[in-house]
Formats: C-alpha cells, structure tokens, sequence
C-alpha cells in the first residue's frame, strides 16, 4: 500500500534559518506529491503540489522537488519567519485511487524571533 | 465566506452518545471525505464520496457512517460514541479533474 514517512518533530529554528523537512513515499503508479499546511486553529491549506518526477512545487518562499530515484519530496525555505510556524504534512495521492490522499504524520514547526 | 463549513467546530460527549458531524461546502465539487486526525499520526481517510450515489470506506471505517444528502452536504456519523474517538475531525472536497483537496476548519471531538 501507499505510504508517507516524514522527519520526526518538532522542528524548533530562530528565525531567518534554514528549513529542511524531509519526506519519503512508497507507492504503486505515478504519484503526485503535495505539502499541506496547517496553522494553529485553522484546517489544512495546501502548500505547493508536484505531479510527475523532476518537477519543482514553489510557494511562499518553500520549494520541493519530487525525486522519483530516491520517493523523496523534502521541503525546504532558505529564510524561516515567526509566522511558518504551523504543522506541515506530505502527502500522495497515487494514479491508482485519484482523489485520495495519503497523509505523513504531519512535523511541527516552531519559528522563534 | 468560507467554501468549506463544518459543524459543530467543537464538541463534548459521552461514551454511548449518537453524534452526527456536518460538513457543507460551496466549491461544487462532486467529490468530499472525512479525515480524523490524531497526534503523531498524521491525517487517516474515514469515509469519501465520489458523487451523491458513491460512498467508500477509508481506512479506518469502523465506528462510523456517513450519509451524503446533496453534492454539497456530507455527515459523518458515530453511532455509539466511544474514547478513543476523541480527535480532531475534518472534511475535505475535491474536484474530479484534480487531486487537490480542500479543507474545513475541523470539528474538535472529545468522547468522555
């Protein structure tokens, strides 16, 4: 079955560091690769999304880059501010099941000024 | 106007309790689900609906049902609610011709 593993938490950075959250997938077919976002009280929001191998998904100052060798899809930010502070899932949704999305456990992120 | 609703935003009941969760969404998408989600374990697909007449089992069914009224209202039912229920509840729709979804603002559960 389909599956998404993220980084453990929480991630705890002063601000303007350097974000990197890593991400890896198992699935059948062609998967599309996404990064939700969830800030504190508020439901998901998406991200950035990438639907075939190579591409780059950009937003907001994040950027990933589905790896097809290595199932990875690692988001990173050059420059963290106090509000990226939320909690970020990676998710799939396979060629197979289109329209389900498969969930990682979700990594907190703490920015401090 | 939020394009996904969802009611109660915040509940309190007891083990044994019947209790229905609302969701209603103005996007027109044919396509909604119901996620829980818990601590540490990311999002976990309950029940989606591909259309009025399609309803499918996610992976963690047991427990509960749904009832799909019109393409935009789809209730997420627990029968005889139970402690470990207790989680964060959220609704989701999309459209057929894209895997994006997008979200409620969630229902905050606790079963005592």
């Amino acid at each position: 079955g389909n599956s998404v593993t993220q980084m453990e938490g929480p991630v705890t950075l002063s601000e303007e560091a350097f974000l990197t959250i890593n991400c890896t997938y198992t699935a059948t077919g062609y998967p599309s690769l996404f990064w939700y976002v969830q800030y504190p009280g508020e439901g998901l929001q998406l991200l950035l999304k990438a639907t075939k191998a190579d591409d780059k998904g950009s937003n907001k100052g994040f950027e990933a880059t589905y790896r097809k060798e290595t199932t990875s899809f690692h988001l990173e930010k050059g420059s963290v501010q106090v509000s990226d502070s939320a909690v970020y899932f990676c998710a799939l949704s396979d060629g197979t099941s289109y329209g389900k999305l498969t969930f990682g456990q979700g990594t907190i992120l703490t920015v401090h000024p | 106007d939020a394009d996904v609703t969802q009611t109660p935003r915040n509940r309190i009941t007891k083990t044994g309790k019947r209790i229905m969760l609302e969701c209603s969404q103005t996007k027109g998408h044919d396509r909604m689900y119901w996620y829980r989600q818990d601590p540490g374990l990311g999002l976990r697909l309950i029940y989606y609906s591909f259309d009025v007449k399609d309803i499918n089992k996610g992976e963690i069914s047991d427990g509960y049902s749904v009832s799909r009224q019109a393409q935009a209202k789809f209730s997420l039912s627990l029968e005889s609610a139970i402690p470990n229920q207790t989680a964060l509840y959220f609704c989701a729709t999309s459209d057929e011709d894209s895997p994006e979804q997008f979200f409620g603002p969630g229902t905050r559960l606790t079963v005592l």
